[in-house]
C-alpha cells in the first residue's frame, strides 16, 4: 500500500519568512495530492491540493510543487503570518481512493 | 459549502460502555470516513463507506463498528469502549472517484472522546 513520510513534524518560522513542508510517497499510481489545514479545535480543511498532470500549483501566499520522478511534493508558504500556525497534513491517493496522510507538521509563526 | 456534523464535541464514557458517534454530510456524498487523530501518528482510517449499508475495514477497525442506514449519516460504534480509545475522531465525506479523479474530504470538526 502507500506510505507517506511527511517531514518536518515541527516549524517554527518568524512572521514575514517562508515554511516549507515535504512529503514523499511511495506509490507511483498515486496522481491525487491534497494539502489540509488543522486548526485549533476544528478538523482538517482543504487548503490546495495537485493532480500528477502538473508539476506547480499556486494560491496566493501557498504553492504547492510536485516531483513525479521522485516521488515527492512540498507546500510552500510565503509572507507567513500568524494565523498561518497550525497542523498542516499532506496525502496522496490514485488507484484507491482512500488517501493516506502524512503525519501532520505542526507550524509556529512568531509574531 | 459541504458541511459535515459530528454530533458531539466532548465525550466522556466509562470502560466497557457502548458508545455511538454520528456523523452526517449535506452534500450527498458517497464516501464516508471514520478516522482518530493522535499525537504523533496523524490520521489512520477506521473504517469507509463507498454507499448505503457498504463498509470497508480502514487500518485500524479492531474495537469498532460502523453503520450506514442512509446516506448522508455515518455512524461509528464502539461494542465496548476501552481507555486506549480515548482520542480525537474525525468523521469526513466525498465525493465518488470519476473516471479515476479522486476529489478531496471534507471533515467535520472532530469528537474527542475520553474513556475512564
Amino acid at each position: 500500500g502507500e506510505n507517506v513520510e511527511q517531514h518536518p513534524s515541527t516549524l517554527s518560522v518568524q512572521e514575514g519568512d517562508s515554511a516549507v513542508i515535504k512529503c514523499t510517497y511511495s506509490d507511483s499510481a498515486s496522481n491525487y495530492f491534497p494539502w489540509y489545514k488543522q486548526e485549533l479545535g476544528k478538523g482538517p480543511q482543504l487548503i490546495i491540493d495537485i493532480r500528477s498532470n502538473v508539476g506547480e500549483k499556486k494560491d496566493q501566499r501557498i504553492a504547492v510543487t510536485l516531483n513525479k520522478t521522485a516521488k515527492h511534493f512540498s507546500l510552500h508558504i510565503t509572507e507567513t503570518q500568524p494565523e498561518d500556525s497550525a497542523v498542516y497534513f499532506c496525502a496522496a491517493s490514485g488507484g484507491s481512493y482512500i488517501p493516506t496522510f502524512g503525519r501532520g507538521t505542526s507550524l509556529i509563526v512568531h509574531p | 459549502d459541504v458541511k459535515v456534523t459530528q454530533s458531539s464535541r466532548y465525550l466522556v464514557k466509562r470502560t466497557g460502555e457502548k458508545v455511538f458517534l454520528e456523523c452526517v454530510q449535506d452534500m450527498d456524498h458517497e464516501n464516508m470516513f471514520w478516522y482518530r487523530q493522535d499525537p504523533g501518528l496523524g490520521l489512520r482510517l477506521i473504517y469507509f463507506s463507498y454507499d448505503v449499508k457498504m463498509k470497508e475495514k480502514g487500518d485500524i477497525p479492531e474495537g469498532y463498528s460502523v453503520s450506514r442506514e442512509k446516506k448522508e449519516r455515518f455512524s461509528l460504534i464502539l461494542e465496548s469502549a476501552s481507555t486506549n480509545q480515548t482520542s480525537m475522531y474525525l468523521c469526513a465525506s466525498s465525493k465518488p472517484i470519476l473516471t479515476g479523479v479522486n476529489s478531496p474530504l471534507h471533515f467535520g470538526n472532530g469528537t474527542r472522546l475520553t474513556v475512564t
